[in-house]
């Protein structure tokens, strides 16, 4: 079974450029999370997706950030424009969802790390 | 809200001797608690989950964690460790429904010395 699919791996760019991270999850799977993660600290959600719906977006930073989830399959997260404090890695996980035995276990991509100069 | 509390941000152990990480959570219902690890460059990997039943539960890699509601602690043990489990390790707290959302720790980095 393919695992969760991110790229690119790694992206530099200057303050203010945008940028853009791509996710293709595990088939079949409903829900969808993109998290952030700096350096030294745990995994903080950014957003999450069930099929093409938002399910909770409280965390995102709106004035820069977006992301999208048309045909409820692959999603990708954009920032523009970047910040200095962006720089982080982006993690992609997914789960099945609903129905008796859903443990909630996340599956995550190897991540997009972003760079901002 | 839910929130997951990892006291000790690097732990150095010497190989073969055994390990404990902390791993202390706040959550309004009946959790669902997980560990992950994470090498450098890498995703993180699931190690164990505890969801309901025996408060013991085994996982990957000689893995074990224990679940104590009275202490809302989920404290992950091995009894001996190889220089390979340097890694950093993340405990997270969901609710385990559709939309379940886990929140992570802050993590611990775990240091093997020879």
């Amino acid at each position: 079974e393919a695992g969760v699919a991110q790229s690119p791996r790694y992206k530099i760019i200057e303050k203010r450029q945008s940028v853009a991270f791509w996710c293709n999850p595990i088939s079949g799977h409903a829900t969808l999370y993109w998290y952030q993660q700096i350096l030294g600290q745990g995994p903080k959600l950014l957003i999450q997706f069930q099929n093409n719906g938002v399910v909770d977006d409280s965390q995102l930073p709106k004035d820069r950030f977006s992301a999208e989830r048309l045909k409820g399959v692959d999603s990708t997260l954009k920032i523009q424009p970047a910040k200095l404090e962006d720089s982080a890695v982006y993690l992609c996980a997914s789960s099945s969802s609903g129905g008796a035995g859903d443990t909630g276990e996340l599956f995550f991509g190897e991540g997009s790390r972003l760079t901002v100069l | 809200a839910q929130s997951v509390t990892q006291p000790d941000i690097h732990i150095t152990v010497s190989e073969g001797a055994s390990l404990e990480l902390r791993c202390n959570y706040s959550y309004g219902a009946t959790p669902y608690l997980f560990w992950y690890v994470q090498s450098p460059g890498q995703g993180l990997q699931l190690l164990l989950k505890y969801f309901s039943g025996d408060t013991l539960v085994q996982g990957i890699k000689g893995f074990e964690a224990e679940f104590k509601r009275s202490q809302s602690s989920f404290n992950l043990r091995k009894p001996s460790v190889h220089w390979s489990d340097a890694a950093e390790y993340f405990c997270a707290v969901g609710g385990g429904s559709g939309y379940s959302t886990l929140t992570f720790g802050k993590g611990t980095m775990l240091l093997v010395s020879p």
